[in-house]
């Protein structure tokens, strides 16, 4: 099955910095790699999510950027903002039929300093 | 207002005592699913439904059921709670159907500890 490998662990930046977070997945055949952010007391929140057939996505201040070849996805915040702390998660996943095949990172706790 | 509702939000309880965390949705999304966070290992899948009486295991589903006799309700069932399933669980739904590339919706949480 897919496995997903999430870096950092956590993430500590200064307000205004930029973040990125990193992850890896084993499956050649995963095409949907999704990211999700979690508050404090809330459950994950879709932010932006990239298909393979784009190597970038952006969305104001957040992009993501896919490399199919080394089969690794990243998370860029610029101008990061105290709202951004939060745990993000990635995921990849399969679309095209057959059963559920979304696949967690085991997340990173993103610490924006003042 | 579109969302995920579960319940209870919090729950202590004792080991062997059966308890049900139930979990409906408002969006008429046939997919439906259960994860529990734990630190350091992230979200884990216990159980999906990919429509009113289809339901399938996911990556963690020992100890746990259960059903999906209506679109929306999708209860967590554990039938004899042991200590190792204390978490934080997520009930979610999303619009999918074959495809696993629609948005998935999560509820809350419901965070359980079981004694």
């Amino acid at each position: 099955g897919e496995n997903v490998e999430q870096h950092p662990s956590t993430l500590s930046v200064q307000e205004g910095d930029s973040a990125v977070i990193k992850c890896t997945y084993s499956d050649s055949a995963s095409n949907y790699f999704p990211w999700y952010k979690q508050e404090l007391g809330k459950g994950p929140q879709l932010i932006i999510d990239i298909r393979s057939n784009v190597g970038e996505k952006k969305d104001q201040r957040i992009a993501v950027t896919l490399n199919k070849t080394a089969k690794h996805f990243s998370l860029h915040i610029t101008e990061t903002q105290p709202e951004d702390s939060a745990v993000y998660f990635c995921a990849a996943g399969f679309s095209g039929g057959g059963a559920d095949g979304l696949t967690f990172g085991k997340g990173t706790h993103l610490i924006i300093q003042p | 207002e579109a969302q995920v509702t579960q319940n209870p939000r919090y729950l202590i309880t004792v080991t062997g005592k059966k308890l049900t965390v139930t979990c409906s949705q408002n969006m008429n999304h046939e997919y439906m699913s259960w994860y529990r966070q734990d630190p350091g290992l992230g979200l884990r899948q216990i159980y999906y439904s990919m429509n009113v009486e289809v339901t399938d295991k996911g990556d963690v589903p020992e100890g746990y059921k259960v059903s999906r006799k209506e679109k929306r309700n999708f209860p967590l069932i554990l039938e004899s709670p042991s200590p190792n399933q204390t978490s934080l669980y997520f009930c979610a739904s999303s619009s999918r159907t074959i495809q696993p590339t629609g948005e998935l919706f999560f509820g809350e949480g419901s965070r359980l500890t079981v004694l």
